[in-house]
């Protein structure tokens, strides 16, 4: 079955370490996104690429970096200078369909 | 810029009652699409309904329908014979067909189906 897969399910940072979100699809869409939801808020656009070795920043870009080699995979890089990491993030896909967003499970990242 | 609002954190319902979510938005742009979104505990988007701004007939799907009021940007969730089930948070989506063709999100309603 074509979907996404994010992963880990579970990550934890220490402070001052970099770590990458892995997203990966097999849909064959040409548009993937990053999004960030914290506590009482919703989701939030960080990075996103249109098609293969080309993205833009989204609403919150600061501390993260992105990169989209293949048309299937576009992992996300949470730097040290991010200084609130501990989030939920979120990695979707998107067709030419207007309304034809799909969702991974996303990565809970927790500082320690 | 686009913005959308949910003014409703919380709502609580019966099982087999009718609730209303509440949504609002703010464009310029003419051409946009409208959605609502479930996540459940296992934090999975789900996709309810989806509307196009064109369309002046109201997106209906099974329980779950929309009022869709252009003029007044305003996108609101009718959840009928509610279900156990329906327990998530409700997330009220906007997008344009141009551009960065991303999703904004409101804050969220946090629907619960008492017994």
């Amino acid at each position: 079955d074509g979907g996404i897969t994010q992963s880990p399910k579970y990550l934890f940072r220490k402070e001052g370490q970099n770590v990458t979100l892995s997203c990966e699809q097999n849909l064959n869409h040409d548009a993937m996104y990053w999004y960030r939801q914290d506590p009482g808020q919703g989701l939030r656009l960080i990075y996103y690429s249109q098609i293969v070795n080309d993205f833009q920043k989204g609403d919150i870009a600061e501390g993260y970096s992105v990169s989209r080699e293949k048309k299937e995979s576009f992992p996300l890089t949470v730097t040290s200078a991010q200084k609130n990491p501990t989030a939920f993030y979120l990695c979707a896909s998107k067709d030419r369909v207007a309304y034809g967003y799909t969702f991974g499970s996303g990565t809970r990242l927790t500082v320690v | 810029a686009q913005t959308v609002t949910q003014s409703q954190p919380e709502m609580s319902v019966q099982e087999a009652e009718t609730v209303t979510l509440s949504c609002t938005y703010d464009t310029s742009e003419s051409n946009y699409y409208l959605f609502w979104y479930k996540q459940p505990p296992s934090r999975q988007m789900i996709l309810v309904i989806r509307q196009e701004a064109y369309k002046q007939q109201n997106a209906t799907e099974n329980r779950f329908s929309v009022n869709f009021q252009k003029a007044a940007k305003s996108f609101s969730l009718k959840i009928s014979d509610s279900q156990l089930g329906d327990t998530a948070m409700y997330f009220c989506a906007f997008m344009t067909d141009t551009g960065r063709r991303a999703l904004t999100f409101g804050s969220g309603t946090r629907l619960q189906v008492q017994p």
